[in-house]
C-alpha cells in the first residue's frame, strides 16, 4: 500500500519554541488531514486540507497542502506543555475528507520541556 | 454526547480464541471503518463501510471479518486470534458529504493474545 513518510519520529522541545514537521508520500493525495494522539485516547483531527497549494491555520497551527499534492507540513508556534503528544498525517484519496481509507504517517512524538 | 464508543477497552486472548470488538455511534454517520496501531506505525486501515449492509476490505483484512446490519454498529471480528493481532485497534465514523467530514475516533480497544 501507500506509505506516508513522516518527520522527524520525535522531538523534545522547549516552552514557546516553533515546532515544525512534515508529511511526503509517494503518491498524490485529494485531502491531507494532521491529527494529534493523547496517551489512551483516539486520534483528534487538528486541521484538513483539501486544496493543493492550500494555507489554513487554527489557533497556533497551520498547515499547509503542498503543490505537488505529495506532500503537507504541520506549524506549531510559541509551543506550551498541553502540546505534548503524537502528531499524524494522514492522506485521503477518494472524495474530500472521509474517514475510509485514509493512509497514515508514521507519527511524530512531541515532547515540550518547560 | 457518546461519539464512537469501543468496548472493551482491553482485552487479552489466548490464541485461537475468538472475540468481537464493539463500535458504535450516536452521530448517524454513513462512514465506519476499523484501523490498528502498532509500535512505530501510523493506522492502517483493516475494513470500512460506506453505510449499512456495505463493507469492504481495507490495507490489513487478512484475520478479521466485518458487517454492518445497522447505520450505529460496525463490530470487528477475529475468528482465530494470533500473536500477530497484539495491537491497538480504532473504531472511526464520519458523514459522507463533502467537502468537510471530520473523522471522529474512538478512545480504542488494547487487544493482547498470548
Amino acid at each position: 500500500g501507500q506509505q506516508l513518510n513522516q518527520s522527524p519520529q520525535s522531538m523534545f522541545i522547549q516552552e514557546g519554541e516553533d515546532v515544525s514537521m512534515n508529511c511526503t508520500s509517494s503518491s498524490i493525495f485529494n485531502t491531507w488531514l494532521w491529527y494529534k494522539q493523547d496517551p489512551g485516547e483516539g486520534p483528534v483531527l487538528l486541521i484538513a486540507l483539501y486544496k493543493a497549494g492550500e494555507l489554513t491555520s487554527n489557533g497556533r497551527l497551520t498547515a499547509q497542502f503542498g503543490i505537488t499534492r505529495k506532500d503537507s507540513f504541520l506549524n506549531i508556534s510559541a509551543s506550551i506543555p498541553s502540546d505534548v503528544g503524537i502528531y499524524f498525517c494522514a492522506g485521503q484519496l477518494d472524495g474530500a475528507g472521509t474517514a475510509s481509507k485514509l493512509t497514515f504517517g508514521t507519527g511524530t512524538r512531541l515532547q515540550v520541556t518547560l | 454526547n457518546a461519539g464512537v464508543t469501543q468496548t472493551p477497552k482491553f482485552q487479552v486472548l489466548k490464541t485461537g480464541q475468538s472475540m468481537t470488538l464493539q463500535c458504535a455511534q450516536d452521530m448517524n454517520h454513513e462512514y465506519m471503518s476499523w484501523y490498528r496501531q502498532d509500535p512505530g506505525m501510523g493506522l492502517r486501515l483493516i475494513h470500512y463501510s460506506v453505510g449499512a449492509g456495505i463493507t469492504d476490505q481495507g490495507e490489513v483484512p487478512n484475520g478479521y471479518n466485518v458487517s454492518r446490519s445497522t447505520t450505529e454498529d460496525f463490530p470487528l471480528r477475529l475468528l482465530s486470534a494470533a500473536p500477530s493481532q497484539t495491537s491497538v485497534y480504532f473504531c472511526a465514523s464520519s458523514y459522507n458529504t463533502a467537502p468537510n467530514t471530520e473523522a471522529f475516533f474512538g478512545q480504542g480497544t488494547r487487544l493482547t493474545v498470548v
